[in-house]
């Protein structure tokens, strides 16, 4: 079945170093992969998603790549700060006009910058 | 808009007992879905709705479970009888299939059973 792949599973920086996650999806016909994060005890909240028809977007700190070809996308975050701190979850789907939007997502990646 | 709205917002009960989970969508969203957390299993979808129809429920665990979608601006998810394995929070989110796949999530309920 579908399923996404999330590296590493934990991942602590220091304040304003970079922080790169990794996700692998199966799905060849996954078209949109979002990324969200989640503070403790709230809800996942979108960050930044791509298209499978762009190999890179940013916006400000973050940044996400999309390697179709290789099935896999990746996160970016530049000059962490301990806000930046909370759990990752990247997720991929075949697009809201198939499947309905339906996300598999990663299992997660709890992220610690310490000051 | 006051986003996705979920009650209640936390739910304690004892083994066996019937436990309904609430949810309204963000106003004009046709798309709503059910999600499960644990730190077992991570976030898996449950069922989806397009059209307060029900169009995928292969993620529904078993026949304890059960969902409905009564109209536009709520659903609910009901698990009878519950069992302790069947602590977990649950999200709802919405979506507007006409202006793209982003989904938003409400606050979640965090059931425990005991």
């Amino acid at each position: 079945g579908e399923n996404v792949e999330q590296h590493p599973s934990t991942l602590s920086v220091q304040e304003g170093d970079s922080a790169v996650i990794k996700c692998t999806y199966s799905d060849s016909a996954s078209n949109y992969f979002p990324w969200y994060k989640q503070e403790l005890g709230k809800r996942p909240q979108l960050i930044i998603d791509i298209r499978s028809n762009v190999g890179e977007k940013k916006d400000q700190r973050i940044a996400v790549t999309l390697n179709k070809t290789a099935k896999h996308f990746s996160l970016h975050i530049t000059e962490t700060q301990p806000e930046d701190s909370a759990v990752y979850f990247c997720a991929a789907s075949r697009g809201i006009y198939n499947q309905g939007g339906k996300l598999i997502f990663g299992q997660g990646t709890e992220l610690s910058v310490k000051p | 808009d006051a986003g996705v709205i979920q009650s209640p917002r936390h739910e304690v009960t004892e083994m066996g007992q019937e436990v309904t989970l609430r949810c309204k969508p963000i106003s004009g969203h046709d798309y709503l879905f059910w999600y499960r957390q644990t730190m077992m299993r991570g976030l898996e979808l449950l069922i989806y709705f397009n059209n307060n129809v029900p169009i995928d429920d292969s993620g529904m665990p078993e026949d304890r479970f059960s969902a409905k979608m009564p109209n536009a601006s709520f659903s609910t998810l009901k698990i009878q009888p519950s069992e302790p394995r069947d602590s977990a929070v649950y999200f709802c989110a919405s979506t507007h299939g006409g202006t793209g796949d982003e989904q938003y999530f409400g606050p979640g309920t965090r059931l425990t059973v005991t």
